[in-house]
C-alpha cells in the first residue's frame, strides 16, 4: 500500500522558514517524480513544485521561485520542501504527492497534509 | 497559461440521480504524444484529494464504476450517474502538463 507521510508543519512568522518533509514507503520511490501541492483555508489546490527521479530537474510555481527548495533522499524514501521568507499567503495545508514516471503530471497518490501557518 | 473553468461550483444532487460537472480548458489538452492530458480529483471534507480519472476516461484502481469522464480538446465531463452520499466533497479537474486545476465544484446532498 502506498503511503505518504508528511510532518514539519506548524507555526511560523512572516519572514521565517520551515522544512517539510515527507516519507515515502509502499513503492520503489526512486522511479517516480514527487510533488507538493498547497491548499490555502478554504480555498482550491494549487501545484507548488516537482522534482525528478534523481533530483537533478526541479520545477516551481513562480510565486515561491528563489523562496522554496525541493529535495529527495532516495536512500531514505523522503521528500522535502524548505521553505524560506515565508508569508501570509504562503498559509496553507500542504500535501506531498506521487507523480509518475515521466514530466507529465500525475499526482495519483496523496498524503495527509500538513498544515503551514505563517503569522506573527 | 492554461485556465481551467468548472461549472457549477455548486452542485445539489439527490442520493440515487445523476449528477454532471463540466471543465473548460482555455486551450487544448492534446499533447505531443496524442494523448489528452485531464486528470479528476475528489475531495471528501477533511480529507486529501484522491485521483479519480485520468487521461480523460481512465478510471483509477477502487474507483466505482459509476464514475466517468469524458471529453475531447478544451470540454470535458465528470459524470456520476447515481450519487451516493459518499460521493459529496468537492471534485477538481487539473490540466495535466502544467498542473492547473480548476476552482472545484462542491457537490452536497439536498
Amino acid at each position: 500500500e502506498v503511503q505518504l507521510v508528511e510532518s514539519g508543519g506548524g507555526l511560523v512568522q512572516p519572514g521565517g522558514s520551515l522544512r517539510l518533509s515527507c516519507a515515502a514507503s509502499g513503492f520503489t520511490f526512486r522511479i517516480y517524480w514527487m510533488s507538493w501541492v498547497r491548499q490555502s483555508p478554504g480555498k482550491g489546490l494549487e501545484w507548488v513544485a516537482n522534482i525528478n527521479q534523481d533530483g537533478s530537474e526541479k520545477y516551481y510555481v513562480d510565486s515561491v521561485k528563489g523562496r522554496f527548495t525541493i529535495s529527495r533522499d532516495n536512500a531514505k524514501d523522503s521528500l522535502y520542501l524548505q521553505m524560506n521568507s515565508l508569508t501570509a499567503e504562503d498559509t496553507a495545508v500542504y500535501y506531498c504527492a506521487r507523480d509518475g514516471k515521466t514530466v507529465l503530471p500525475s499526482l495519483h497518490f496523496w498524503g495527509q497534509g500538513t498544515l503551514v501557518t505563517v503569522s506573527s | 497559461d492554461v485556465v481551467m473553468t468548472q461549472s457549477p461550483l455548486s452542485l445539489p444532487v439527490t442520493l440515487g440521480q445523476p449528477a454532471s460537472i463540466s471543465c473548460r480548458s482555455s486551450q487544448s489538452l492534446v499533447y505531443s504524444d496524442g494523448d489528452t492530458y485531464l486528470t479528476w480529483f475528489h475531495q471528501r471534507p477533511g480529507q486529501s484529494p484522491r485521483r479519480l480519472i485520468y487521461k480523460v476516461s481512465y478510471r483509477d484502481s477502487g474507483v466505482p464504476d459509476r464514475f466517468s469522464g469524458s471529453g475531447s480538446g478544451t470540454d470535458f465531463t465528470l459524470k456520476i450517474s447515481r450519487v451516493e452520499a459518499e460521493d459529496v466533497g468537492v471534485y477538481y479537474c487539473m490540466e495535466g502538463t502544467h498542473y492547473t486545476f480548476g476552482q472545484g465544484t462542491k457537490l452536497e446532498i439536498k
